[in-house]
Protein backbone atom coordinates (compact mmCIF):
# COMPACT_ATOMS: atom_id res chain seq x y z
CA UNK A 1 0.00 0.00 0.00
CA UNK A 2 1.23 3.28 -1.03
CA UNK A 3 1.77 5.36 2.48
CA UNK A 4 2.92 8.76 3.33
CA UNK A 5 3.19 9.53 7.16
CA UNK A 6 4.22 12.71 8.48
CA UNK A 7 5.37 13.51 12.27
CA UNK A 8 6.83 16.61 13.98
CA UNK A 9 4.38 19.30 14.68
CA UNK A 10 3.59 20.79 17.68
CA UNK A 11 2.64 23.69 19.14
CA UNK A 12 5.83 26.32 19.07
CA UNK A 13 6.23 29.89 20.10
CA UNK A 14 6.44 32.35 17.20
CA UNK A 15 10.36 33.35 16.06
CA UNK A 16 11.48 29.40 16.85
CA UNK A 17 11.77 26.48 14.77
CA UNK A 18 10.50 22.97 13.89
CA UNK A 19 11.05 20.39 11.75
CA UNK A 20 8.63 18.31 9.63
CA UNK A 21 9.28 14.75 8.81
CA UNK A 22 7.56 12.32 6.05
CA UNK A 23 8.54 8.46 5.71
CA UNK A 24 6.98 7.12 2.26
CA UNK A 25 6.28 3.46 2.11
CA UNK A 26 4.90 1.32 -0.62
CA UNK A 27 6.46 3.16 -3.78
CA UNK A 28 9.86 3.54 -5.11
CA UNK A 29 10.46 6.93 -2.83
CA UNK A 30 13.45 8.00 -5.22
CA UNK A 31 11.77 7.90 -7.82
CA UNK A 32 9.56 11.16 -7.78
CA UNK A 33 9.40 14.39 -6.81
CA UNK A 34 7.36 15.42 -3.38
CA UNK A 35 5.59 18.31 -2.16
CA UNK A 36 4.63 20.08 1.41
CA UNK A 37 1.00 21.43 1.60
CA UNK A 38 -0.29 23.30 4.28
CA UNK A 39 -4.27 24.23 4.96
CA UNK A 40 -4.49 26.70 8.10
CA UNK A 41 -7.94 25.85 9.56
CA UNK A 42 -11.40 26.14 7.86
CA UNK A 43 -8.95 27.37 4.93
CA UNK A 44 -7.83 26.22 1.51
CA UNK A 45 -5.15 24.42 0.18
CA UNK A 46 -1.68 26.09 0.04
CA UNK A 47 1.65 24.88 -1.96
CA UNK A 48 4.43 25.16 0.45
CA UNK A 49 7.25 23.26 -1.01
CA UNK A 50 7.84 20.88 -3.76
CA UNK A 51 11.74 19.25 -4.89
CA UNK A 52 12.70 17.15 -7.33
CA UNK A 53 13.58 13.10 -7.22
CA UNK A 54 17.36 13.91 -6.89
CA UNK A 55 17.06 17.08 -4.55
CA UNK A 56 18.45 19.46 -7.62
CA UNK A 57 15.78 21.26 -7.71
CA UNK A 58 13.35 22.75 -5.30
CA UNK A 59 10.86 25.58 -5.10
CA UNK A 60 9.16 27.66 -2.25
CA UNK A 61 5.82 29.55 -1.81
CA UNK A 62 6.94 33.27 -1.32
CA UNK A 63 4.53 33.35 2.19
CA UNK A 64 7.80 30.84 3.26
CA UNK A 65 10.82 31.77 0.99
CA UNK A 66 13.74 32.07 3.15
CA UNK A 67 12.66 30.98 6.09
CA UNK A 68 11.39 26.99 5.40
CA UNK A 69 13.64 24.46 3.41
CA UNK A 70 12.64 20.90 2.20
CA UNK A 71 15.30 18.25 1.79
CA UNK A 72 14.91 14.60 1.02
CA UNK A 73 16.74 11.17 1.81
CA UNK A 74 16.18 8.67 -0.57
CA UNK A 75 18.40 6.13 1.55
CA UNK A 76 15.47 6.78 4.36
CA UNK A 77 12.66 7.00 2.08
CA UNK A 78 12.47 10.51 3.82
CA UNK A 79 11.21 13.70 3.51
CA UNK A 80 11.83 16.75 5.54
CA UNK A 81 10.33 20.43 5.79
CA UNK A 82 12.96 22.58 8.06
CA UNK A 83 10.68 25.72 9.24
CA UNK A 84 12.31 28.55 10.64
CA UNK A 85 10.95 32.05 11.75
CA UNK A 86 8.05 30.38 12.79
CA UNK A 87 4.79 32.96 12.61
CA UNK A 88 1.71 32.31 13.78
CA UNK A 89 0.08 32.49 10.17
CA UNK A 90 2.13 29.34 9.78
CA UNK A 91 -0.31 27.51 11.81
CA UNK A 92 -2.05 24.90 9.60
CA UNK A 93 -1.75 20.90 9.11
CA UNK A 94 1.02 20.42 6.90
CA UNK A 95 0.50 17.60 4.15
CA UNK A 96 3.03 15.64 2.95
CA UNK A 97 1.96 14.95 -1.24
CA UNK A 98 3.98 12.71 -3.70
CA UNK A 99 4.20 14.06 -7.23
CA UNK A 100 3.18 11.85 -10.06
CA UNK A 101 6.33 12.02 -11.61
CA UNK A 102 10.19 12.55 -10.74
CA UNK A 103 10.06 16.65 -11.06
CA UNK A 104 7.75 18.68 -8.36
CA UNK A 105 6.56 20.98 -10.76
CA UNK A 106 4.03 20.10 -13.83
CA UNK A 107 2.94 17.28 -12.15
CA UNK A 108 -0.47 16.75 -10.29
CA UNK A 109 -0.13 15.09 -6.61
CA UNK A 110 -1.74 11.66 -6.49
CA UNK A 111 -0.76 10.32 -3.24
CA UNK A 112 -1.43 12.31 0.16
CA UNK A 113 -0.34 11.82 3.60
CA UNK A 114 -2.80 12.18 6.46
CA UNK A 115 -0.69 15.50 7.88
CA UNK A 116 1.11 17.18 10.97
CA UNK A 117 -0.42 19.78 12.72
CA UNK A 118 1.72 23.21 13.40
CA UNK A 119 0.71 25.42 15.97
CA UNK A 120 2.64 28.85 16.20
CA UNK A 121 1.20 30.86 19.17
CA UNK A 122 2.78 32.64 22.51
CA UNK B 1 -1.46 32.59 -11.32
CA UNK B 2 -4.30 33.10 -8.60
CA UNK B 3 -7.23 30.76 -9.16
CA UNK B 4 -10.62 31.40 -8.02
CA UNK B 5 -13.27 29.22 -7.49
CA UNK B 6 -17.17 29.74 -7.44
CA UNK B 7 -19.56 29.35 -5.92
CA UNK B 8 -17.91 29.32 -1.85
CA UNK B 9 -20.99 26.94 -1.19
CA UNK B 10 -22.75 24.91 -3.92
CA UNK B 11 -26.35 23.48 -2.23
CA UNK B 12 -27.60 20.46 -4.21
CA UNK B 13 -29.76 17.78 -3.57
CA UNK B 14 -28.75 14.45 -3.71
CA UNK B 15 -29.33 12.98 -7.59
CA UNK B 16 -29.19 16.35 -8.97
CA UNK B 17 -26.32 18.32 -11.31
CA UNK B 18 -23.39 20.36 -9.48
CA UNK B 19 -21.44 22.05 -11.63
CA UNK B 20 -18.45 23.87 -10.03
CA UNK B 21 -15.89 26.88 -11.92
CA UNK B 22 -12.69 27.27 -11.43
CA UNK B 23 -11.34 30.76 -13.06
CA UNK B 24 -7.52 31.53 -13.53
CA UNK B 25 -6.16 35.07 -13.43
CA UNK B 26 -4.21 34.51 -16.93
CA UNK B 27 -4.39 31.72 -18.73
CA UNK B 28 -3.20 28.28 -18.25
CA UNK B 29 -2.64 25.06 -19.98
CA UNK B 30 -5.22 23.15 -19.43
CA UNK B 31 -2.92 20.09 -19.16
CA UNK B 32 -1.73 21.28 -15.80
CA UNK B 33 -5.19 21.78 -13.92
CA UNK B 34 -6.25 19.22 -11.44
CA UNK B 35 -9.00 18.86 -8.96
CA UNK B 36 -9.11 17.42 -5.83
CA UNK B 37 -11.91 16.22 -3.37
CA UNK B 38 -11.78 16.57 0.60
CA UNK B 39 -14.21 15.37 3.19
CA UNK B 40 -14.14 16.61 5.90
CA UNK B 41 -11.43 15.28 8.54
CA UNK B 42 -9.75 13.50 5.60
CA UNK B 43 -7.02 14.31 3.69
CA UNK B 44 -7.39 15.69 -0.53
CA UNK B 45 -7.65 13.12 -3.11
CA UNK B 46 -7.08 13.51 -7.15
CA UNK B 47 -10.28 13.58 -9.21
CA UNK B 48 -9.00 15.12 -12.09
CA UNK B 49 -6.14 16.25 -14.08
CA UNK B 50 -5.07 17.85 -17.01
CA UNK B 51 -8.20 19.49 -16.96
CA UNK B 52 -10.62 16.45 -18.24
CA UNK B 53 -8.87 12.70 -17.32
CA UNK B 54 -10.36 10.99 -14.32
CA UNK B 55 -8.08 9.69 -11.55
CA UNK B 56 -8.05 5.92 -11.03
CA UNK B 57 -10.99 4.42 -9.19
CA UNK B 58 -12.91 8.19 -9.39
CA UNK B 59 -16.81 6.88 -11.21
CA UNK B 60 -17.39 8.82 -14.52
CA UNK B 61 -20.30 10.53 -13.15
CA UNK B 62 -17.50 12.85 -12.65
CA UNK B 63 -16.17 14.93 -15.34
CA UNK B 64 -13.81 18.34 -15.47
CA UNK B 65 -13.58 20.60 -18.77
CA UNK B 66 -12.33 23.93 -20.05
CA UNK B 67 -9.34 25.63 -21.44
CA UNK B 68 -7.36 29.11 -20.97
CA UNK B 69 -8.94 30.41 -17.72
CA UNK B 70 -12.27 29.31 -17.26
CA UNK B 71 -12.27 25.29 -16.23
CA UNK B 72 -15.14 23.54 -14.78
CA UNK B 73 -15.86 20.69 -12.62
CA UNK B 74 -19.21 18.79 -13.19
CA UNK B 75 -20.92 16.21 -10.77
CA UNK B 76 -23.51 14.52 -12.96
CA UNK B 77 -25.70 13.25 -10.13
CA UNK B 78 -24.98 13.83 -6.86
CA UNK B 79 -24.52 10.75 -4.80
CA UNK B 80 -24.19 10.97 -0.54
CA UNK B 81 -20.74 10.69 -0.49
CA UNK B 82 -19.82 13.36 -3.20
CA UNK B 83 -20.92 16.01 -0.40
CA UNK B 84 -17.55 17.44 -0.21
CA UNK B 85 -15.03 20.37 -0.48
CA UNK B 86 -13.12 20.80 -4.23
CA UNK B 87 -9.85 22.04 -4.83
CA UNK B 88 -9.07 22.69 -8.32
CA UNK B 89 -4.82 23.10 -8.65
CA UNK B 90 -2.64 24.57 -11.73
CA UNK B 91 0.37 22.47 -11.21
CA UNK B 92 2.59 25.03 -13.25
CA UNK B 93 6.05 25.76 -11.97
CA UNK B 94 4.53 26.78 -8.51
CA UNK B 95 1.79 24.99 -7.79
CA UNK B 96 -1.54 26.98 -6.79
CA UNK B 97 -4.89 25.84 -5.29
CA UNK B 98 -8.03 27.97 -5.36
CA UNK B 99 -9.88 28.45 -2.57
CA UNK B 100 -12.03 25.46 -2.42
CA UNK B 101 -15.87 24.60 -2.92
CA UNK B 102 -18.17 23.58 -0.18
CA UNK B 103 -21.17 21.50 -1.99
CA UNK B 104 -23.26 20.61 1.01
CA UNK B 105 -26.43 18.92 0.88
CA UNK B 106 -29.86 21.03 -0.08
Amino acid sequence: EVQLVESGGGLVQPGTSLRLSCVASGFRFDDYGMHWVRQAPGKGLEWVSGIRWDSGSSGYADSVKGRFTISRDNAKNSLYLQMNSLRAEDTALYYCAKAEDSHYSYYYMDVWGKGTTVTVSS
Amino acid sequence: IVLTQSPGTLSVSPGERATLSCRASQRVSSAYLAWYQQKPGQTPRLLIFGASSRATGIPDRFSGSGSGTDFTLTISRLEPEDFAVYHCQHYGSSPTFGQGTRVEIK
